[in-house]
């Protein structure tokens, strides 16, 4: 079956740096792009940016520019997550998922993560 | 950049059925996915395409649209249906999914 596998959670200090990682299994690695989604205690989804894993493209939301970059190792079909300079609120719960074309050629992300609850602590 | 507008809650009597909008601008020309999230839980597409179940999904959930509004609809809602329901749409122009802010819905 289809699966996303996340790390496990971090309590990381504020202007540290915490790499996430996503393991998936149950499908073939590069024919889906893999988008992360953040979601801070209370709130919302938030999408933080999407990677291909065929190609290496990547798309990263506006607001994160700068400070995330996303990887792939097509070796493990892992796709990672690197956060930097983090504050407090960066604080929440991050999903990786499974992007996927509809019939409609819309996308969704159709299998996720099991979430990665990042803490910033002082 | 696009917005979706939902209520930020909703309570439903057992066995009533619940409508959880979903607003936007030119929704009418976008496909509106929806997902259901329960606490602590990643969220599980419940409705793509407007209208179109995924396969486990119980045929209690549909989705209708019309003009800029999308309505995810839950027939004889039940206890287990308490969730937060978040719209989706994907935004050809920055190749991006946008999120509506999400639903709590409660059945009480």
């Amino acid at each position: 079956q289809i699966q996303l596998v996340q790390s496990r959670r971090e309590v990381k200090k504020p202007g540290a740096s915490v790499k996430v990682s996503c393991k998936t299994s149950g499908y073939k690695f590069t024919s889906y792009g893999v988008s992360w989604v953040r979601q801070a205690p209370g709130q919302g989804l938030e999408w933080m940016g999407w990677i291909s894993t065929s190609k290496g493209d990547r798309n990263y939301a506006q607001k994160f520019q700068g400070r995330v970059t996303m990887a792939t190792d097509t070796s493990t079909n892992t796709v990672f997550m690197e956060l930097r300079s983090l504050t407090f609120d960066d604080t929440a719960v991050y999903y990786c998922a499974r992007d996927a074309r509809t019939p409609k050629i819309s996308v969704i992300s159709d299998y996720w993560g099991q979430g990665t609850l990042v803490t910033i602590s002082s | 950049s696009f917005v979706l507008t939902q209520p930020p809650s909703l309570s439903v009597a057992p066995g009533q059925t619940a409508r959880i909008a979903c607003g936007g601008n030119d929704l009418g020309s976008r496909s509106v996915h929806w997902y259901q999230q329960k606490p602590g839980q990643a969220p599980v597409v419940v409705v793509y395409d407007d209208s179109d179940r995924p396969s486990g999904i119980p045929d209690r959930f549909s989705g209708s649209k019309s003009g800029n509004t999308a309505t995810l609809i839950i027939n004889r809602a039940e206890a287990g249906d308490e969730a937060d329901y978040h719209c989706q749409v994907w935004d050809n122009s920055r190749a991006h999914p946008v999120f509506g802010g999400g639903t709590q819905l409660t059945v009480l």
